[in-house]
């Protein structure tokens, strides 16, 4: 299977506790985005990678939350000292991107992982 | 954090019948994408648009690129019990960020 993965699938942690999740994007694709998403509600950006340089953080990314991409290939997701706020489904997805050129079809297609899903008690 | 409108919010329809949705929003995208996400697992991508005006058709489900630039819209035709789900759009944003925006989604539920 050469999609997009995420481990665990499932995490229970009580409040203050520490976690961190994985995600492997498709291996010929250059950027990664994670997302936050809760019950209801579509997909809420929180960071994207290009290569191993970070790109952008939402304001959703409070200090707790730290994202890196160490060699450009998987991506790691912690947060510190876990609230119950926390509880979501944290969400890995990947794209080729091109340049000038990821304007133009199909270099835009976004492709997601099964998900992370977090319970803080 | 920000989110398209997508309307409607959910619809029960009988199996066989066509389903439209579409979803809005206030600033303009370079591309739209249409998800299907089933409960706990990742969305799946449908269909994907690139030019205004775009339309797109993946079997049953037929999509387009909205002429502003600002709306875009899912149909499936003869809907089947599997098509039940949540269905998201997102546009693409390329103005100082590239970031996907996502819709708040629509929940299809078919009864057979």
């Amino acid at each position: 299977d050469t999609g997009v993965s995420q481990d665990p699938r499932h995490k229970i942690t009580k409040r203050g506790q520490n976690v961190t999740f994985r995600c492997d994007p498709i291996s010929e694709h250059n950027r990664l985005y994670w997302y936050r998403q809760t019950l209801g509600q579509g997909p809420e950006f929180l960071t994207y990678f290009q290569n191993e340089a970070q790109l952008e953080k939402s304001r959703l990314l409070s200090d707790r939350f730290s994202a890196e991409r160490p060699k450009g290939s998987f991506s790691t997701l912690e947060i510190q000292r876990t609230e119950q706020g926390d509880s979501a489904m944290y969400l890995c997805a990947s794209i080729y991107y091109r340049g000038l050129a990821g304007v133009i079809s199909p270099y835009n297609e976004q492709f997601f992982g099964p998900g992370t899903r977090l319970t803080v008690l | 954090g920000q989110q398209l409108n997508q309307s409607p919010q959910s619809m029960f329809i009988q199996e066989g019948e066509d389903v439209s949705m579409n979803c809005t929003s206030s600033s303009i995208f370079n591309t739209w994408l249409w998800y299907k996400q089933e409960p706990g697992e990742g969305p799946v991508l449908l269909i994907a648009l690139y030019k205004a005006g775009e339309l797109t058709s993946n079997g049953r489900l037929t999509a387009q690129f909205g002429i502003t630039r600002k709306d875009s819209f899912l149909n499936i035709s003869a809907s089947i019990p599997s098509d039940v789900g949540i269905y998201f759009c997102a546009g693409l944003t390329t103005s100082g960020t590239y970031k996907y925006i996502f819709g708040t989604g629509t929940r299809l539920k078919v009864l057979a």
